[in-house]
């Protein structure tokens, strides 16, 4: 099973900053948290991951809370093309076994 | 370097036929994973290969599914006598090492 908590859906108006959360309460010391998006029909696009840091890409800002038991990921300046389904996954860095998927947040980003 | 292909993108088999799903990884990857996606469900791990290895098949039904990714040529992932229930969308995804990236999937339909 997965070890994450999200809301099911979230609706976000374009241009606007999308911030999806996540539980992670039971994480532990060496595992990171990776969030990847799956856009209707397609295969899921890793988007960032951290480990204690706030991390930022091109894509999105990641930040974890102090005590690591929750992050959120934000989109600053959310486009339609970023309706997805995203999902947060907790994992031991440098591990090379498989991803568990959750629900995932289905972001609904309207005009 | 061109992303990981899946084909074919659509197959549709009758039941009783067999299914063979194909996965080429990206230019310098020798681990494939492959997951499907059940209608409005989230992604579940089948099976972890690397060249000429099963390495976690924990996720793979135990009758009629097989996978191989064999030392020259693509991976495959066989289903023998397909059920209405192996209906799904199935993902690669292939990694250099822990970080994966995703095929387009293919779109099983068994009539």
């Amino acid at each position: 099973d997965a070890k994450t908590t999200q809301p099911p859906s979230m609706d976000c108006a374009e241009g606007r900053a999308a911030n999806l959360p996540c539980n992670h309460s039971t994480i532990s010391g060496n595992e990171y948290v990776y969030w990847y998006r799956q856009i209707h029909s397609q295969g899921p696009q890793y988007i960032i991951h951290g480990l204690k840091n706030n991390e930022t890409n091109e894509m999105a800002s990641l930040i974890i809370t102090e005590d690591r038991k929750s992050s959120t990921l934000i989109l600053p300046h959310a486009t339609l093309r970023d309706t997805a389904v995203y999902y947060c996954i907790v994992r031991v860095e440098g591990s090379q076994g498989n991803l568990i998927f959750g629900k995932g947040t289905k972001l609904s980003v309207k005009p | 370097n061109a992303g990981v292909m899946q084909n074919p993108r659509h197959l549709v088999r009758r039941r009783g036929q067999e299914a063979r799903l194909r996965c080429s990884p990206m230019k310098g990857h020798s681990h494939v994973y492959w997951y499907r996606q059940l209608p409005e469900e989230g992604l579940k791990f089948m099976v972890y290969l690397q060249k000429e290895n099963i390495i976690d098949e924990s996720g793979m039904p135990k009758e009629r599914f097989s996978a191989e990714f064999p030392k020259e040529g693509p991976s495959i992932l066989r289903i023998q006598q397909v059920v209405r229930g192996d209906s799904a969308a199935y993902f690669c995804a292939s990694s250099p090492l822990v970080e994966q990236y995703f095929g387009p999937g293919t779109r099983l339909t068994v009539t």
